[in-house]
């Protein structure tokens, strides 16, 4: 059964960095999320992303966010510089009707 | 605006005893809801749907909307049902998002 996949597992990075996380959505899906989970928090939902556009964006998503869909196959968010509270694991998600498949996840730790 | 609340942080049960794992909802349109599992270390997975009316792995789920809840139940928990629980709410559109509950943490005990 084909899956999300998300690279890498575990990022650490320094604070102001800029990180990339990448997920390779199901192939033939064409609406894609990101979401993450603050350790001990509830998962948040961050954006939407649907013919080659921003379809939703949390409060969360601020001007250090972005999303590129670069390829036919990857879907990226990029953190410009990072913050200690962008530590979290990131989740990706894609679907073509109904539901929405989840990736395993990226742990951002941000020192 | 919309939410999703799981009361119990943690519950334990021993194998072959009912389990049932708390969620209530709050939206104003007409709620469409999931219940997503975590096993240790891997990822989240659709467990089921209240729309498909379907058991899966022994879990049942029935939208209430007098009460505004959707809890999950399972008549005989078995050890391998340890795990994180999700209740989550679909919003927005054709492009919708999912609202997630704090989850629960399932262990069975031996």
């Amino acid at each position: 059964e084909p899956e999300v996949t998300q690279t890498p597992s575990h990022q650490v990075t320094q604070m102001g960095q800029e990180v990339i996380l990448r997920c390779v959505p199901i192939s033939n899906h064409l609406y894609f999320y990101w979401y993450r989970q603050i350790l001990g928090q509830k998962v948040e939902f961050l954006v939407s992303f649907y013919n080659n556009e921003i379809s939703e964006k949390s409060e969360i998503f601020d001007d250090q966010f972005s999303v590129e869909r670069p390829d036919g196959s990857n879907f990226t968010l990029k953190i410009r510089s990072t913050k200690l509270e962008d530590s979290a694991m990131y989740f990706c998600a894609s679907r073509g009707t109904d539901p929405q498949y989840f990736g395993p996840g990226t742990r951002l730790t941000v020192t | 605006a919309q939410r999703v609340t799981q009361p119990e942080k943690l519950l334990s049960v021993f194998k072959g005893a009912p389990v049932e794992l708390k969620c209530n909802y709050s939206y104003s349109g007409s709620p469409e809801l999931f219940w997503y599992v975590q096993y240790s270390r891997q990822r989240l997975q659709l467990l089921l749907r209240h729309i498909s009316r379907e058991s899966i792995k022994g879990f049942t789920a029935d939208l209430n909307k007098g009460e505004t809840s959707f809890h999950l139940k399972k008549p005989f928990a078995q050890e391998e049902d340890s795990a994180m629980y999700y209740c989550a709410l679909k919003t927005g559109g054709s492009n919708y998002k999912l609202t997630f509950g704090k989850g629960t943490l399932l262990t069975v005990n031996p």
